[in-house]
């Protein structure tokens, strides 16, 4: 089936220096990514679509100059958390949509915990 | 209103038991839906989709009522190996994938 890989699993970070987490589909194209972000014992909440070669289309009150997105080719995306604070701490995850018989599923990364001193 | 919504929980039941979950939408255009299953500290694993004439793998029964923009899950003779965060899941018409706050089983030995 189909997988998507994430990248780091686990980062600490000072106060105010960027951390990128990335985003890569393994055996197939996507054109369509998806990165979630989810506190504890909290629901996945959607940030923003990722669309490959155009701008990412933000979730109402997501920060777009805060959290960069950036989907340059069919299997990578990468989210940039700028600037970063501690209220940025939490499970970021990425998905993808899959394609022939897969399509509709959503496939997810194993998710990155980012975590800000 | 959340878009959607699932029952609170946590469900802690025996193993062997049968439990229920319940979600609603508000969306009526909405168009797919799903069960995922999250582990602790784990990434969302697809569990079922859910059809409109319901369907069913093993142990697993999902159930779908448009009309009353309903979707349940249907677990029997619960194992531990099933305690885990079950995750309603639905495709609206705007193409995005919209979670439940999710439910929270424990199953007993």
């Amino acid at each position: 089936g189909a997988v998507v890989s994430q990248h780091p699993s686990r980062v600490i970070c000072k106060s105010g220096t960027s951390v990128k987490i990335e985003c890569r589909s393994l055996d197939f194209q996507a054109t369509t990514m998806f990165w979630y972000r989810q506190f504890p014992k909290k629901s996945l909440m959607l940030m923003a679509t990722s669309n490959e070669g155009s701008k990412a289309t933000y979730e109402q009150g997501v920060e777009k100059d805060k959290f960069l997105i950036n989907h340059a080719s069919l299997t990578l995306s990468t989210l940039t958390v700028t600037s970063a604070h501690p209220e940025d701490s939490s499970f970021y995850i990425c998905s993808a949509r899959g394609v022939g018989p897969n399509t509709g599923e959503l496939f997810f990364g194993e998710g990155s915990r980012l975590t800000v001193l | 209103r959340k878009e959607v919504e699932q029952d609170p929980g946590p469900f802690n039941v025996p193993e062997g038991a049968t439990v229920a979950f319940n979600c609603t939408y508000s969306n009526s255009a909405s168009q797919s839906f799903f069960w995922y299953r999250q582990d602790c500290r784990k990434e969302p694993k697809l569990l079922m989709s859910v059809y409109s004439s319901g369907n069913e793998d093993g142990r697993f029964t999902a159930q779908l009522n448009r009309a009353s923009q309903y979707i349940s899950l249907l677990i029997r003779d619960s194992k531990l190996s099933d305690s885990a965060t079950y995750l309603c899941v639905v495709y609206n018409q705007g193409g995005k994938l919209i979670f439940g706050q999710g439910t929270e089983l424990s199953v007993k030995p």
